[in-house]
């Protein structure tokens, strides 16, 4: 079956532009993870969705980020007026009743 | 803070021999413990893993093994393949399943034909 996809699968932008990344998880997983892992960095937890549950947005870096999941499938990352810093691989992933993440390709988003 | 530690950032082994990747943390909230896989432009795949009421797992050519008391965990790759060339996550959860996952940094593989 499908994956974890996200697009695009690369992204360059200018400084103080914002941006979108997109995730498609598996379908039926209930949970949605969103992390980011910047050079010579392990990964970085952003963001979590469960069910309709209240995100847990305890590792979004600063008020730019931004997500949100539709429907209880695709989710939608948003940073506002990116910064240098912000330059990373973005990474998606998806879980069902376990402990294992299924993580997607990822978005390398280059800021200028 | 790092809660999660691979302290080696890289390790390079010859084919047929044992891989040793070491990983270290300092929560002892975490309770289960994953290592992943990871190749260039691809997304990290899951390994093997290992709850915190055991202390070895094993899966073919891979085996986990977990000190609580030294908060240390190791995976033993064996004999290890040029295919094992790559970049291993340690991770580690502390809120059951479905909930966050703390990574370390990574340590980068490479097997030598």
């Amino acid at each position: 079956g499908a994956g974890v996809s996200q697009s695009p699968s690369n992204k360059v932008t200018e400084k103080g532009k914002d941006v979108e990344l997109r995730c498609d998880p598996i379908s039926g997983h209930t949970a949605l993870y969103w992390y980011r892992q910047s050079l010579g960095q392990g990964l970085e937890f952003l963001i979590y969705f469960q069910g309709n549950s209240a995100p847990d947005k305890s590792g979004l870096p600063s008020d730019r980020f931004s997500a949100e999941r539709t429907g209880g499938s695709v989710s939608t990352l948003t940073i506002q007026r990116t910064q240098q810093e912000d330059s990373a691989v973005y990474l998606c992933a998806s879980s069902s009743q376990g402990f294992e993440q299924f993580f997607g390709p990822g978005t390398r988003l280059t800021v200028l | 803070d790092q809660q999660v530690k691979q302290n080696s950032p890289s390790l390079s082994v010859q084919e047929g021999r044992i891989s040793i990747l070491n990983c270290d943390y300092t929560n002892s909230m975490f309770d289960y413990f994953l290592w992943y896989k990871k190749y260039p432009a691809e997304g990290p795949t899951f390994l093997i893993s290992i709850s915190s009421i055991k202390d070895k797992n094993e899966d073919g050519r891979f085996t986990v093994f977990l000190n609580k008391s030294a908060k240390h965990l190791s995976l033993h790759i064996v004999p290890s393949q040029p295919g094992d060339s790559a970049v291993y996550f340690c991770a580690a959860s502390a809120g059951g399943a479905n909930s966050k996952l703390t990574f370390g940094k990574g340590i980068t593989l490479s097997v030598r034909p």
